[in-house]
């Protein structure tokens, strides 16, 4: 069974700041990974996912996936008040169905 | 496009009663996922449907938990016989297709808290 671990559970920025967010999976053969928002009360909100090795870039964020180290990080340049929300690392495995962490907590402070 | 609508929002049961859950998928989306979340274990899978039919259901609790999706734009989650651990936040998805490069869309969620 898939295995998700986020780090770190929570991480406080300055406005302005990079904010940077790791998760590692067990499966090196997992499909695509996705990251996720989820502000409190809402449902979760798809960021940007990633299938091939290397980085891959949208606006302010950039996400780097590396399938030997089974690691993929998200990077959030320019953080502001309004990214404060947990965010999810999900991994596509056998099935189709998404695998998530437990997230991260981001707070931004002005 | 209003998005996957879930109700009720918030619902109190007492413990020994049945809950119903209902989803509304995005219209058009074939496939629809059943995900429950606690602080605890996080975002788990329960259970998915592509066109209507049940495809994984490995995620569910054999014994009192069922879904159905008797039409394209409905979805229930029926816990019986509810019990403390089963208060969650219980979250409805559709995707357009179920392929790994389709975005999941959430609904915001039906809280559940069993007394």
């Amino acid at each position: 069974q898939e295995k998700v671990q986020q780090s770190p559970e929570s991480l406080i920025v300055p406005e302005g700041a990079m904010s940077s967010l790791n998760c590692t999976f067990s499966n090196s053969a997992s499909q695509s990974i996705w990251w996720y928002q989820q502000h409190p009360g809402k449902g979760p909100e798809a960021l940007i996912s990633i299938f091939s090795n290397g980085n891959k870039k949208e606006g302010r964020l950039t996400v780097y996936l590396n399938r030997a180290s089974l690691h993929v990080s998200l990077h959030i340049r320019d953080s502001q008040p309004s990214d404060s929300a947990v965010y999810l690392c999900a991994v596509n495995s056998a099935g189709n169905k998404l695998t998530f962490g437990i997230g991260t907590r981001v707070l931004v402070r002005p | 496009n209003a998005g996957v609508i879930q109700t009720p929002r918030h619902k109190v049961t007492g413990k020994g009663q049945e809950a119903t859950l209902w989803c509304e998928p995005i219209s058009g989306h074939s496939a629809v996922f059943w995900y429950r979340q606690t602080i605890v274990q996080g975002l788990e899978f329960l259970t998915y449907f592509r066109n209507q039919a049940p495809i994984d259901d490995s995620g569910m609790p054999k014994e009192r938990f069922s879904a159905q999706m008797p039409n394209q734009s409905h979805s229930t989650l029926k816990i019986q016989s509810t019990q403390p651990q089963d208060s969650a936040v219980y979250l409805c998805a559709s995707s357009l297709r179920e392929y790994s490069g389709n975005t999941l869309y959430f609904g915001e969620g039906s809280r559940l808290i069993v007394v």
